[in-house]
């Protein structure tokens, strides 16, 4: 069975800093890969996504992943936080009808 | 190109009472999938509707339901209302059910039983 799991529950980093939150998959064939961001009360909005092809994906708000077939991973990088960007970050692979999503990595960002 | 659509935004019910919750999805996507996001369990799938059919199905009690009608409107309903069911409800669009697909998320219904 798919799964995901997001080993950091709680990041703080400074303004400025760079940033990687870490997402590693279980999925048995070439896994749809996905990055959404959740603000307080609001629902998810998509980051990135890695379908195939190119390993390092760009998504929006300056972030990008890198896709790693042999560690089962997909992390979430960026190379200078801003203080928008204190959040729920939630990692999720698979299909619409079975997509599973990790358990999460809250954000903050001090000033 | 309108989002994905959730009514009410904010309910508040009694326990043993039922809810009825209501998603439009994005022109064109014909697939809905519902989420329960609470702190302790976090992102929960409840169930997937392509086509008004129900394609899949999360590990909850038969107290949660839901359909799609022929427009690809979907409403969820829960019965028998428990106070653990305080939840955020997300529903989420897509295209197709599967494959290489993303979903995209209304902004919730924040569903509060007392």
């Amino acid at each position: 069975a798919q799964s995901v799991t997001q080993p950091d529950i709680h990041i703080t980093v400074s303004e400025g800093a760079s940033l990687e939150l870490r997402c590693n998959y279980s999925y048995g064939a070439t896994p749809y890969l996905f990055w959404y961001v959740q603000s307080p009360g609001q629902g998810l909005q998509l980051l990135l996504k890695y379908f195939s092809g190119d390993t390092l994906v760009q998504g929006i708000k300056g972030f990008e992943a890198e896709f790693k077939r042999s560690q089962s991973s997909f992390n979430l990088r960026k190379p200078s936080v801003h203080w928008s960007d204190a959040a729920e970050y939630f990692c999720a692979v698979g299909a619409p009808d079975d997509m599973r999503f990790g358990a999460g990595t809250r954000l903050t960002v001090k000033p | 190109k309108a989002g994905v659509t959730q009514t009410p935004r904010y309910l508040i019910k009694t326990r043993g009472q039922q809810v009825t919750l209501s998603c439009s999805p994005i022109s064109g996507h014909r697939s809905v999938s519902w989420y329960q996001q609470t702190p302790g369990q976090g992102l929960q799938f409840l169930f997937e509707y392509f086509s008004e059919t129900q394609r899949n199905k999360g590990n909850f009690p038969g107290r949660f339901s839901g359909r799609q009608f022929s427009n690809s409107r979907s409403e969820m309903n829960v019965s028998t209302l428990e106070l653990g069911d305080s939840a955020l409800y997300l529903c989420a669009s897509s295209i197709q059910s599967s494959g290489a697909n993303v979903l995209t998320f209304g902004a919730g219904s924040r569903l509060t039983v007392l």
